[in-house]
């Protein structure tokens, strides 16, 4: 069955220290989709990044960067000088191509404090 | 910019009221969902539609209908609300198949 899995409940950091925040996924599909999002405290889902499967290529945006192996079904997201602005919920969610509701399977999410 | 709009941030409803939760969004997409998000377990799948007057049940389904007369408009109804229905409640739109969702800005609902 389609599962993410984020282990990291909750992750707290002080101000410019990196951080990586993991989530393991598990589909049958072959092609499939894997989302971040950010969920600050006003409570609306940010959508961050999208990757098919057959794009195992690492991406960076900014001080965000994504790692995809599908060797280890993992699609970890590292915030690189965190800042206090980080402070969010972070949701792993995956879209499989054979779903024909399109629907999300979203990972429990992580909670990360970046103090000051 | 892709935007998606609910109608209320916060809503207190008594139990056995009929809710109506809206949410536009402006972006011409196929594609609208609602999820409802519980502590402990994450985000669920309510209903979706894939095209006008087109509605699909998601995973959690009961308790709840969904109406979609203009391609910019998904509303969620709650029938007879009930405590249990105490939740945040997230719209969401895409262009269309597995394309990205984006999401509007929740709604939390509380039923005394």
């Amino acid at each position: 069955a389609q599962k993410v899995t984020q282990a990291q409940t909750e992750i707290s950091v002080v101000e410019k220290e990196d951080v990586t925040l993991d989530c393991v996924y598990e589909t049958r599909d072959t092609t499939y989709y894997l989302f971040w999002y950010k969920q600050p405290p006003s409570g609306e889902l940010v959508f961050l990044i999208r990757r098919n499967s057959f794009d195992e290529q690492n991406e960076i945006s900014g001080r965000y960067s994504w790692n995809f192996q599908k060797s280890t079904s993992s699609f970890n997201f590292t915030i690189t000088a965190s800042q206090v602005v980080d402070s969010a919920v972070y949701f792993c969610a995956l879209s499989e191509e054979g779903d024909s509701s399109y629907k999300l399977i979203f990972g429990s999410g992580t909670r990360l404090l970046v103090r000051p | 910019d892709v935007k998606v709009t609910q109608s209320s941030r916060y809503l207190v409803k008594r139990t056995g009221e009929k809710v109506f939760l809206e949410c536009v969004q402006d972006m011409d997409h196929e594609n609208m969902f609602w999820y409802r998000q519980d502590p402990g377990l994450g985000l669920r799948l309510i209903y979706f539609s894939y095209d006008v007057k087109m509605k699909e049940k998601g995973d959690i389904p009961e308790g709840y209908s969904v109406s979609r007369e203009k391609k910019e408009r998904f509303s969620l109804i709650l029938e007879s609300a009930s405590t249990n229905q105490t939740s945040m409640y997230l719209c969401a739109s895409s262009l269309t198949g597995q394309e990205t969702q984006y999401f509007g800005p929740g709604t939390r609902l509380l039923v005394l």
